[in-house]
């Protein structure tokens, strides 16, 4: 099985700030890694897949990068309605698709 | 509008059973890989089973493997969690996911989820 570490795992920062949030893969995934955001009582929101593509509807301020086993979602100026938690998952190597335990991005 | 509507969570016993339906809308139900994603109290997101578009295919988490049941029913654009032999660890909120257009495994839209508590 795949274990996805993210880190760290909160993060305190105001809105205007840049976010950086990294996710490490326990073996290589390729580009095959995705990135949500899910906020309380909400469903999660695909955000960014294939490392770098973003969804379909999601603002440019979000961006993903990496391959193998190192990633990053960086949020380049945050919004108020950006604090929410952040999940990667991988597809490389599944069965089990897996989660990161996840960082809460809070103001 | 895409739309995807679980039901059938609550409260059971230690042992029990329960089945989970999600009612899809706004895409054709069988051109999609379905999953179930949960989140315990507390906890991240788990991956907990997927079927493919025709149902043909299925997978299962180690840890509801034996016990958990995916299917669909492509007539009624509706898919399904049977879940036996439910612990306490069970206990989540349970989301249906679909696939995103031409991929496997990015999941584009989730329901809003439904509660499954395990306790005596």
């Amino acid at each position: 099985e795949t274990v996805l570490t993210q880190s760290p795992a909160s993060l305190s920062l105001s809105p205007g700030d840049r976010a950086t949030l990294s996710c490490r893969a326990s073996q290589s995934v390729s580009n095959y890694l995705a990135w949500y955001q899910h906020k309380p009582g909400q469903a999660p929101r695909l955000l960014i897949y294939d490392a770098s593509n973003r969804a379909t509807g999601i603002p440019a301020r979000f961006s993903g990068s990496g391959s193998g086993t190192d990633f990053t979602l960086t949020i380049s100026s945050l919004e108020p309605e950006d604090f929410a938690v952040y999940y990667c998952q991988q597809r490389s190597n599944w069965p089990p698709i897996t989660f990161g335990q996840g960082t809460r991005l809070e103001i | 509008e895409i739309q995807l509507l679980e039901s059938g969570g609550g409260l059971v016993q230690p042992g029990g059973s329960l089945r989970l339906s999600c009612a899809a809308s706004g895409f054709t139900f069988s051109n999609y890989a379905m999953n179930w994603v949960r989140q315990a109290p507390g906890k991240g997101l788990e991956w907990v089973s997927g079927t493919s578009g025709s149902g043909a295919n299925t997978y299962s988490a180690d840890s509801v493997k034996g016990r958990f049941t995916i299917s669909r029913d492509n007539s009624k654009n509706t898919l399904y969690l049977l879940m036996n032999s439910l612990r306490a660890d069970d206990t989540a909120v349970y989301y249906c996911a679909k696939d995103r257009p031409g991929d496997i495994n990015w999941f584009d839209s989730w329901g809003q989820g439904t509660l499954v508590t395990v306790s005596s």
